[in-house]
């Protein structure tokens, strides 16, 4: 499978902790973004990269969300000091081109679900 | 604030018939537009994009974009149960950023 891949696909957590999930993009998509989706609602946009650039973050992404993409490749999202309010399920897409009007294809997300 | 609203539904339809979904925004610079489904649990799966004012057909599916009036719409022929699901309405605000509407729930009755 050749799609935007996710890690891991679950994840339940307590308070309070810390979680990270990891995105691998299409091979050779040069975009990478990061979205969350809450029950009944469209995904909002929290950030995305281009290369190991990360050249914007939504007012969503609260100082303890952080997100890298060392070398280009994967991606990482880390979330510190977790709340309630962060479970969510957390969607990945990648884009095959640099235009401004491009197409982006998402992941199979990541559920996080903070008891 | 730019959204993007659509119909949350549910909007049942019988099987085999036509299922409309509409959906309206407010940036009038965006150039590209989505629509996406998602099964209940699932992430969202792209079935059309659309650029250019008009219709663009696809199988059962036809995008309809209309940028002086900020409207696009989805036409699915034929309806099948298989197509129950959740339609998201999606705007590219630039460089891939997208802006969803909450979604249009279709209930596919045999």
């Amino acid at each position: 499978d050749t799609g935007v891949s996710q890690d891991p696909r679950h994840k339940i957590t307590k308070r309070g902790q810390n979680v990270t999930f990891r995105c691998d993009p299409i091979s050779e998509h040069n975009r990478l973004y990061w979205y969350r989706q809450t029950l009944g609602q469209g995904p909002e946009f929290l950030t995305y990269f281009q290369n190991e650039a990360q050249l914007e973050k939504s007012r969503l992404l609260s100082d303890r969300f952080s997100a890298e993409r060392p070398k280009g490749s994967f991606s990482t999202l880390e979330i510190q000091r977790t709340e309630q309010g962060d479970s969510a399920m957390y969607l990945c897409a990648s884009s095959p081109t640099t235009g401004l009007w491009n197409t982006i294809y998402f992941g199979e997300g990541s559920w996080l679900t903070v008891v | 604030q730019k959204e993007v609203e659509q119909n949350s539904g549910p909007l049942s339809v019988p099987e085999g018939a036509i299922a409309s979904l509409n959906c309206t925004y407010s940036d009038r610079g965006s150039q590209s537009f989505f629509w996406y489904r998602q099964y209940s649990g699932k992430s969202p799966e792209l079935i059309m994009s659309i650029y250019s004012n008009g219709d663009k057909e696809d199988g059962r599916f036809t995008a309809q974009l209309n940028k002086a009036s900020q409207y696009v719409s989805l036409l699915i022929r034929d309806s099948q149960p298989s197509d129950s699901a959740t339609y998201l309405c999606a705007v590219n605000t630039g460089w891939g950023k997208l802006q969803f509407g909450a979604g249009t729930q279709v209930v596919v009755t045999p």
